[in-house]
């Protein structure tokens, strides 16, 4: 089993819709849970952290199931410029590195 | 300068030549970490430097070698590359390696080997 897996995508979507990313890890000693977003041809930039209870920032809600090993990533209402790549990220358990998911790949269409 | 600059942006070179890949961090922090990024794969972490102590070597081959003389500066030489060793290459920096808050990347050195 991968460490992090998720859908590659590409998901098309268009404006104004709510699109679902969803992502399972593998080591259940994983502490620290991340969303990154990378645009074409640049570097990951840190989304939102993830955290148990669950939390929102604007029209991005991310989840955590522990018990499942499963990340979700919900964008409300979504804007031409949500266009990017979306990567889970985990922490690799007691070595804290972090491990990146393949991305999935989101387009916004007008 | 801020967050986490690297230099070159671009560099093409020959399976003969040796370059150096230099990234800087104006963040404060203490950890560096040198990642590589191919098409169709994900963020493979290549070597950890955590306090300027190398911590981790993911099974990198030998042509490429790290080198980090202060926390807030770090290398990857290169020699006799490989055509499959082009990549895109990302530094980034946390407050530790252990961390609630991501690490930070720059923005990557894209390399060819011809």
């Amino acid at each position: 089993r991968k460490e992090v897996e998720q859908d590659p995508g590409p998901f098309n979507v268009p404006e104004g819709a709510t699109v679902a990313f969803n992502c399972t890890y593998s080591n259940s000693a994983s502490q620290s849970f991340f969303w990154y977003r990378q645009d074409c041809r640049k570097e990951p930039k840190l989304l939102m952290s993830v955290y148990s209870s669950g939390n929102e920032d604007g029209r991005f809600t991310a989840q955590l199931n522990r018990a499942s090993q499963y990340i979700s990533l919900l964008i409300r209402d979504s804007k031409l410029s949500d266009s990017a790549t979306y990567l889970c990220v985990v922490d690799g358990g007691s070595q804290g590195n972090l491990i990146f998911g393949k991305g999935t790949k989101l387009s916004v269409k007008p | 300068e801020t967050g986490v600059t690297q230099t070159p942006r671009h560099l093409v070179m020959g399976m003969t030549n040796k370059k150096s890949l230099k990234c800087e961090q104006h963040l404060g922090h203490n950890a560096m970490y040198w990642y590589k990024q191919s098409a169709k794969k994900p963020l493979e972490l290549m070597f950890v430097y955590n306090f300027k102590e190398q911590t981790e070597n993911n099974s990198v081959p030998s042509r490429f070698s790290p080198e980090c003389p202060n926390s807030s500066h770090l290398f990857l030489h290169l020699h006799t590359l490989q055509p499959e060793d082009s990549a895109l290459y990302l530094c980034a920096s946390s407050a530790m390696t252990r961390t609630n808050y991501g690490y930070t990347f720059g923005s990557g050195t894209r390399l060819t080997v011809v």
